[in-house]
């Protein structure tokens, strides 16, 4: 059975870099029919897709955060990571890594929907 | 960018009653909708996909509805266990979004 698991600091100071690592264990990550993406929820607040990862080192990004992300994968290692840089308070949120389903309709590929979820973390940005 | 609506916001019922969520996409989606049922301090879990398909292990008195732009989360006779947050999410092309949420309380 697919799990996934966040890993990384819960404590991040203002304008630095916060940087997660979301390792999967139970099956492979270079899948054909999957994505990899990164989903963060504020305290008390709903979910916000952050962004995608193909196996290949295809990315995908919210556009609201596209300048201050980057999302890349070791499958050497089953892993993939995200880096979100000048963070400030806003981002302090539980981080969410999970398994995403990917349809092929030509000419793209196309994101559905995300199962498994790791259990999530969080990160608080204070200094 | 595709933008997810769900109403209402929160919704108080009790045990047995019948609840219906509504999710409405800012432009026609198909069937590529997903719903997840949140308690509080888990992650989400997939209840629903492809707008009515239930997941492996989810209670039959779940069950979705809707295509286009207009769709439903139903729940048939409502269980303790059920007193979650619910989210939709369109799985029908970059970005992926999520309604806002619906909070289902105990009356």
């Amino acid at each position: 059975q697919l799990q996934l698991q966040e890993s990384g600091p819960g404590l991040v100071k203002p304008s630095e870099t916060l940087s997660l690592t979301c390792t999967v264990s139970g099956g492979s990550i270079s899948s054909s029919n999957h994505y990899w993406g990164w989903i963060r929820q504020p305290p008390g607040k709903g979910l916000e897709w952050i962004g995608n990862i193909y196996y290949s080192g295809s990315t995908y990004y919210n556009p609201s955060l596209k300048s201050r992300v980057t999302i890349s994968v070791d499958t050497s290692k089953n892993q993939f990571s995200l880096k979100l840089s000048s963070v400030t308070a806003a981002d302090t949120a539980v981080y969410y890594c999970a398994r995403q389903g990917r349809t092929i309709i030509l000419p793209k590929a196309a994101p559905r929907w995300f199962d498994p979820w790791g259990q999530g973390t969080l990160v608080t940005v204070s200094s | 960018d595709i933008q997810m609506t769900q109403s209402p916001s929160s919704v108080s019922a009790s045990v047995g009653d019948r609840v219906t969520i509504t999710c409405r996409a800012s432009q026609g989606i198909s069937s590529w909708l997903a719903w997840y049922q949140q308690t509080p301090g888990k992650a989400p879990k997939l209840l629903i996909y492809a707008a009515s398909s239930l997941q492996s292990g989810v209670p039959s008195r779940f069950s979705g509805g809707g295509s286009g732009t207009d769709f439903t989360l139903t729940i048939s006779s409502l269980q303790p266990e059920d007193f979650a947050t619910y989210y939709c999410q369109q799985a029908n092309s970059f970005p992926p979004a999520f309604g806002g949420g619906t909070k289902v309380e105990i009356k």
